[in-house]
C-alpha cells in the first residue's frame, strides 16, 4: 500500500495565523510520531502515539502545540499563534510497533513570514 | 532531548573508499538504528540492531554495536555518490517510549 502521506508539502503562513498539518500513516501501524526538523539540524522529537496509550507529549516546545490522532489512524499536528522561529519541516513517522522501524513521510515545510 | 550523539558531523570522501559514522549513546536500549535522508525531506530507515547483537550487515552497510561503550558504527563500504545523504543513528529506550535521533553526519562521496 501507500507510504505515510504528509499535507501539505509546503506551507507559509504569516506570524499569529494558526496552522494545521495533515499525516496519513500506513494502514495497522499502530505507533505515529511527530519530528520538527530545521535547517541542517537533527530531528527534535515533538510527541508521539502508541495504540490507545495516552500519548507521549513531552516534546512539544510549548503550550501552543497539539496534536490528535483520530480513529487510530490520522494525525493532525496544529500549532497556534505561529512565531518566525515555528519555521521548520515537520515529519511525521509511523511504525507497526513501538518497537520496529519508522517509516517517515515526505514532510511538510513551514514558513512563518 | 537527544541521546545519540554522531561522529564526525561531516565527511568527504572519494568514490570507492569506505565511510565509518561513529554514534554515541547515554542510556540503556533496546534497540538502535540507523536512516538516512536525502535533501531535507523523509528519512528512510536503513538498519536495525537489538541491544543483545553485536553486528549486522545489509547489502554495503555494516553496523556494530558496543552496548558496554554505548556506541555503534556504521560503515558503508565502496562508497558511491549515490550514497551522498545524512546519516541519522536513532535509540529506542526500555518500556513506551519514542525513538531519540541523534543530529547526524553530512556525507559527501565525490565522483
Amino acid at each position: 500500500g501507500a507510504g505515510v502521506s504528509q499535507s501539505p508539502s509546503n506551507k507559509v503562513t504569516e506570524k499569529g495565523k494558526d496552522v494545521e498539518l495533515r499525516c496519513d500513516p500506513i494502514s495497522g501501524h499502530t505507533a505515529l510520531y511527530w519530528y520538527r526538523q530545521s535547517l541542517g539540524q537533527g530531528l527534535e522529537f515533538l510527541i508521539y502515539f502508541q495504540g490507545n496509550s495516552a500519548p507521549d507529549k513531552s516534546g512539544l516546545p510549548s503550550d501552543r502545540f497539539s496534536a490528535e490522532r483520530t480513529g487510530g489512524s490520522v494525525s493532525t499536528l496544529t500549532i497556534q499563534r505561529t512565531q518566525q522561529e515555528d519555521s521548520a519541516v515537520y515529519l511525521c513517522a509511523s511504525s507497526l510497533d513501538n518497537e520496529s522501524p519508522l517509516h517517515f513521510g515526505n514532510g511538510t515545510r513551514l514558513t512563518v513570514t | 532531548s537527544q541521546q545519540g550523539e554522531e561522529d564526525p558531523q561531516a565527511l568527504s570522501i572519494q568514490e570507492g573508499e569506505n565511510a565509518t559514522m561513529n554514534c554515541s549513546y547515554k542510556t540503556s536500549i533496546n534497540n538502535l538504528q540507523w536512516y538516512r535522508q536525502n535533501s531535507g525531506r523523509g528519512l528512510v530507515h536503513l538498519i536495525l540492531i537489538r541491544s543483545n547483537e553485536r553486528e549486522k550487515h545489509s547489502g554495503r552497510l555494516r553496523v556494530t554495536l558496543d552496548t558496554s561503550k554505548k556506541s555503534s558504527s556504521l560503515l558503508i563500504t565502496a562508497s558511491r555518490a549515490a550514497d551522498t545523504a545524512s546519516y541519522f543513528c536513532a535509540t529506542l529506550s526500555r518500556g513506551n517510549t519514542p525513538l531519540v535521533f541523534g543530529k547526524g553526519t553530512r556525507l559527501s562521496v565525490i565522483a
